[in-house]
């Protein structure tokens, strides 16, 4: 069974920093992309930031409204993603999640966690 | 303002078919795949068509959906009140080297 699991939200202060957590199970993670996906209270989905896999030299992607602030990386080893948030604003307040992406059958997002809560305040 | 364009709701009675579109440009729907996904009230987002037009596993074939351009839309055909939910379209952006989503639709079912 496909499973993603977030971990690390909480209320942290505005400038303040959190890392959140992805960890994966019930595949094998090197031939995947996972992506972090964030929706705020009152407004739709949001893309965050991508980690590539090994074959595409572990590259990374954020959204304008990240880059600079947020970092990605991952640990093949682990079966795990990280997504340390500095500089944190109250907009990036939200519920984020992971979610796995499949390049070769285009299938961005199709196994999602269940979401862990940031609160910036 | 979200960079692909969905219409903020719509509505249909069981039984009936609805559509739901998608307007982007060159640099995002006119060159790369469109995927859809359906999101229920407290819960994660659910991938219902990938690849244009591909159904996921699992996915009843009551959802379809195309792509013509630089615009696409989702069909969902036998409403039902369990596809009650938010419907977002999503492709990869060339010029912002990103993903981007829609704005998000609400389906009610009467």
């Amino acid at each position: 069974e496909v499973r993603l699991v977030e971990s690390g939200g909480g209320l942290v202060q505005p400038g303040g920093s959190l890392r959140l957590s992805c960890g994966v199970s019930g595949f094998f993670f090197s031939d995947y992309y996972i992506d972090w996906v964030r929706r705020a209270p009152g407004k739709g989905l949001e893309w965050v930031a991508r980690s590539r896999h090994k074959a595409k030299g572990y590259s990374t992607a954020y959204a304008a409204s990240v880059k600079g602030r947020f970092s990605v990386s991952r640990d093949d080893s682990r079966n795990s993603v990280n997504l340390q948030m500095n500089s944190l604003k109250t907009e990036d307040s939200a519920m984020y999640y992971c979610a796995r992406t499949d390049r070769t059958m285009h299938k961005d997002f199709d196994f999602w966690g269940q979401g862990t809560l940031v609160t910036v305040s | 303002q979200s960079v692909l364009t969905q219409p903020p709701s719509a509505s249909g009675t069981p039984g009936q078919r609805v559509t739901i579109s998608c307007s982007g440009s060159s640099s995002n729907i006119g060159t790369k795949t469109v995927n859809w996904y359906q999101q229920l009230p407290g819960t994660a987002p659910k991938l219902v068509i990938y690849s244009n037009n591909m159904r996921p596993s699992g996915v009843p074939d009551r959802f379809s959906a195309s792509k013509s351009g630089t615009s696409a839309s989702l069909a969902i055909s036998g409403l039902r009140s369990e596809d009650e939910a938010e419907y977002y379209c999503a492709a990869w952006d060339d010029s912002l080297s990103g993903m981007v989503f829609g704005g998000g639709t609400k389906l009610t079912v009467l």
